[in-house]
């Protein structure tokens, strides 16, 4: 089955404790981007990245990182969770063929919060 | 930068109304326009989408149409079921942006038997 998987499904962690959440497609896309959901906001961009080793600032990079050193796994950093980093992520993929009008395929949803 | 607008919920309906959410949005260029849906306790899913203006998207018995004149994608179905009770997010992606979507805030929509 074509899926985008994420885990942890639920985190609950500590402010200053460096977490990260996976997220792996099997599609062989080459387009992967993570988002968060906040109440009112709707979902906003953090990172993305076109191909392997290509990774690059969304709208909302403040306090994550990414790495892409396979094509299927797009994993997401917390080198030190804060308050304001508690939402639900989303992570998502595309094939990366057609700029602009494609379908993304976006994971289950990661819910953090930070205490 | 690109924005999208879309009517705040929640929207409570009964079974078998007729459902509008309007959408409308801002951007420099040409972009296509996407209706992502979320069910309770699942990621967002494609419902349709439309790439250029004029096109009508439709899927599973909800229709928009892309108006340029009117910068609106607005979601409509003739005859909603309680299955349908979902959070819809209007979105748009931009060429130059590559593949970022740039999402509305959400309207969350309940239907009652």
């Amino acid at each position: 089955e074509a899926q985008v998987t994420q885990n942890p499904r639920y985190l609950i962690t500590v402010t200053g404790k460096k977490l990260t959440v996976t997220c792996s497609q099997n599609m062989n896309h080459e387009y992967m981007s993570w988002y968060r959901q906040d109440p009112g906001l709707g979902l906003r961009q953090i990172y993305y990245s076109m191909n392997v080793e290509v990774t690059d600032k969304g709208d909302v990079p403040e306090g994550y990182k990414v790495s892409r050193k396979e094509k299927r796994n797009f994993p997401l950093i917390l080198e030190s969770p804060s308050p304001n980093q508690t939402s639900l992520y989303f992570c998502a993929s595309s094939p990366g063929l057609a700029r602009g009008i494609e379908t993304q395929y976006f994971g289950p949803g990661t819910r953090l919060l930070v205490l | 930068g690109d924005s999208v607008t879309q009517m705040e919920g929640p929207v409570t309906l009964s079974e078998e109304a007729f459902l509008t959410i309007n959408c409308t949005y801002t951007a420099t260029g040409y972009p296509s326009l996407f209706w992502y849906v979320q069910y309770p306790g699942e990621g967002l899913q494609l419902l349709l989408k439309a790439t250029k203006a004029d096109d009508k998207g439709s899927n599973k018995g909800f229709e928009a149409t892309y108006r340029k004149e009117t910068t609106s994608f607005h979601l409509e179905k003739g005859s909603v079921q309680v299955s349908d009770s979902a959070v819809y997010f209007c979105a748009l992606s931009d060429q130059e942006y590559g593949n970022k979507l740039v999402f509305g805030a959400g309207t969350i929509l309940r239907v009652k038997s």
